[in-house]
């Protein structure tokens, strides 16, 4: 089975950074990954799919990389509403999240 | 828009039964395949089983094969989920997720979920 590991699994940054998260699966996965946003209480949102497609909607501080095995979700400029949980998933073949990436505000 | 509630979640024992359902709207229902994603309290996500546009594909996450089936009635625009044999791991959240344009697909929409706890 192919596992997702995540890092950090969480971090504390100010109003205004650059904030990057790493996804890593264990085999090559090509670009069938996704990321999604979890805020505290609410329901998962995706924000991106295919590895660096932002889905409609989604704000374009957000940005994704990768194929492969090696993945990146990076916010360009972090905003309060962007705390949360981020979590990557590898979505074919038996769909696999990874831990979680905690992110708060400094 | 897009909308989908899930029901039949409650308290079950140990090894005995429980059938989830969500109904879907906003949307054709028939195009989209769907999935279930659980979530035990304070953990992270975990795909459970998923089917596609008309029922003759699915796929069940290891922890749950041979337990859980998945069903959908294209009629009525409902998904289901027959667990069996609970266990206490089973505890969650459980979510229906609607799936992209293919079976395996980013899940773009997520309903509220259904609590699911399994304790004697």
């Amino acid at each position: 089975d192919i596992q997702m590991t995540q890092s950090p699994s969480s971090l504390s940054a100010s109003v205004g950074d650059r904030v990057t998260i790493t996804c890593r699966a264990n085999q090559g996965i090509s670009n069938y990954l996704a990321w999604y946003q979890q805020k505290p209480g609410k329901v998962p949102k995706l924000l991106i799919y295919a590895a660096s497609t932002l889905q409609s909607g989604v704000p374009s501080r957000f940005s994704g990389s990768g194929s492969g095995t090696d993945f990146t979700l990076t916010i360009s400029s972090l905003q309060p509403e962007d705390v949360a949980t981020y979590y990557c998933q590898k979505y074919n073949n038996a769909p696999t999240f990874g831990p979680g990436t905690k992110v708060d505000i400094k | 828009e897009v909308q989908l509630v899930e029901s039949g979640g409650g308290l079950v024992q140990p090894g005995r039964s429980l059938r989830l359902s969500c109904a879907a709207s906003g949307f054709t229902f028939d195009d989209f395949a769907l999935h279930w994603v659980r979530q035990a309290p304070g953990k992270g996500l975990e795909w459970v089983s998923g089917i596609n546009w008309n029922g003759g594909s699915t796929g069940y996450a290891d922890s749950v094969k041979g337990r859980f089936t998945i069903s959908r009635d294209n009629a009525k625009n409902s998904l289901y989920l027959q667990m069996n044999s609970l266990r206490t791991e089973d505890t969650a959240l459980y979510y229906c997720a609607k799936a992209g344009p293919s079976f395996w697909s980013g899940y773009t929409d997520w309903g509220q979920g259904t609590l699911v706890t399994v304790s004697s």
